[in-house]
């Protein structure tokens, strides 16, 4: 149990492209989902927390604007990267889980702007 | 700055010996958590460890925490080509296992 699928696993588009990554718990309802973002090579960094049906709360120095989270379901959560340039290429990683349990993660979408 | 340090950075062995990797960390921890990460996939859970244990085994897993050295190490017994994948530490503030902090993570190839 404790499934996540996270879609597409790869993504080539040009630069200002918005590109939509999505999040699913298959088998369990998330009531909390983050997001981390991870450069070759490197640690995950947190880049949001959501909950069900509120905002999401970002971390410092991540722009909530160009990072909309909506987490509109207890099984998904999406992440549309808005006005993708190439310095946001990189590894996208969701992750769900409820309470008191730990963190399941997806497998991670690349991200590669042009 | 992150919570969690991992060494070494990158760990080369042949298939059947033992891989130790070690994790510091800076504050007080509710629990500890190792995962591990295939190339440009996600990360799986291995193993929990909570502040007032000291080891845990799990398969041919074995975790240690140190709370008075803020210190943990995660050593794979008889390891396996299998094996080879990138292996993070990762530091949980609180019960509730949302807030984690990774560490960078240490690189381990098992040659066959």
């Amino acid at each position: 149990g404790a499934v996540v699928s996270q879609h597409p696993s790869r993504v080539i588009c040009k630069s200002g492209t918005s590109v939509k990554i999505e999040c699913r718990s298959l088998d369990f309802q998330a009531t909390t989902m983050f997001w981390y973002r991870q450069f070759p090579k490197q640690s995950l960094m947190l880049m949001a927390t959501s909950n069900e049906g509120s905002k999401a709360t970002y971390e410092q120095g991540v722009e909530k604007d160009k990072f909309l989270i909506n987490h509109a379901s207890l099984t998904l959560s999406t992440l549309t990267v808005t006005s993708a340039h190439p310095e946001d290429s990189s590894f996208y990683i969701c992750s769900a889980k409820r309470p008191n349990q730990p963190q399941h993660f997806g497998d991670g979408t690349r991200l590669s702007i042009l | 700055s992150q919570q969690g340090e991992e060494d070494p950075q990158a760990l080369s062995i042949q298939e059947g010996e033992n891989a130790t990797m070690n994790c510091s960390y800076k504050t007080s921890i509710n629990n500890l958590q190792w995962y591990r990460q295939n190339s440009g996939r996600g990360l799986v859970h291995l193993i929990l460890i909570r502040s007032n244990e000291r080891e845990k085994h799990s398969g041919r897993l074995r975790v240690t925490l140190d709370t008075s050295k803020k210190s943990s190490s995660l050593l794979i017994t008889a390891s396996r080509a299998a094996d080879t994948a990138s292996y993070f530490c990762a530091t949980d503030l609180t019960s509730g296992y949302s807030t984690l902090t990774f560490g960078k993570g240490t690189m381990l190839l098992v040659s066959p």
